[in-house]
């Protein structure tokens, strides 16, 4: 497609509950972006993917986040055992080199 | 750490008008960018506006302009002729060459244009 694309674009879970969520890149973009953002608030990194591996996994909150890339394309980010604090919107983008990350629309998190 | 400060919540302007958003960041590198993103309702984060540090003239993009101080660290947003599609919610990001490829953003600015 022409743009960043995410899937669900909304995800209601239970509390304790595993979910993933999917990002396509725009084709040819080499490097991809996982942030969250809480309610009313900007965006926190989370973790970098350059081709299929990650030199920067700080922003990830605990262990219970994970990520992976694979095709250098596809990118999937992984919450285990949900908690309510987990609760926020997840934006994936992507760029090429050096050059402004694009955005998908992201998937609202929300944990009952 | 870098640090993204958008000291102003809201903000409200007349369609037709000028308003300008404010943006200032903590940083001990020479070579970053700095961007401006806008988010409607819709979520997308879509690029309105980038600056390059090292370029002392401040970019333009049709009615949006910055105003770029470098040593002040200091990089407002001007929108002129504002127009109802301009409400939504500005984010200022910093992004620095030398520490990694994460933007770092401000907590936002909400903008409501009034006819």
């Amino acid at each position: 497609g022409a743009g960043v694309s995410q899937s669900p674009s909304n995800k209601v879970t239970e509390k304790g509950k595993d979910v993933e969520l999917r990002c396509d890149p725009i084709s040819g973009h080499t490097a991809l972006y996982w942030y969250r953002q809480r309610l009313g608030q900007g965006l926190e990194f989370l973790i970098y993917f350059q081709g299929n591996s990650a030199p920067d996994k700080s922003g990830l909150p605990s262990d219970r986040f994970s990520a992976e890339r694979t095709g250098e394309s596809v990118s999937t980010l992984t919450i285990q055992r949900t908690q309510q604090e987990d609760s926020a919107v997840y934006l994936c983008a992507s760029s090429f080199r050096n050059q402004p990350q694009h955005f998908g629309d992201g998937t609202r998190l929300s944990i009952l | 750490a870098q640090t993204v400060t958008q000291s102003q919540p809201e903000m409200s302007v007349q369609e037709a008008e000028t308003v300008t958003l404010s943006c200032t960041y903590d940083t001990s590198e020479s070579d970053y960018y700095l961007f401006w993103y806008k988010q409607p309702p819709s979520r997308q984060m879509i690029l309105v506006i980038r600056q390059e540090a090292y370029k002392q003239q401040n970019a333009t993009e049709n009615r949006f302009s910055v105003n770029f101080q470098k040593a002040a660290k200091s990089f407002s947003l001007k929108i002129s002729d504002s127009q109802l599609g301009d409400a939504a919610m500005y984010f200022c990001a910093y992004h620095g060459l030398n520490s990694g490829y994460a933007l770092n953003f401000g907590k936002g600015t909400s903008l409501l244009v009034t006819p």
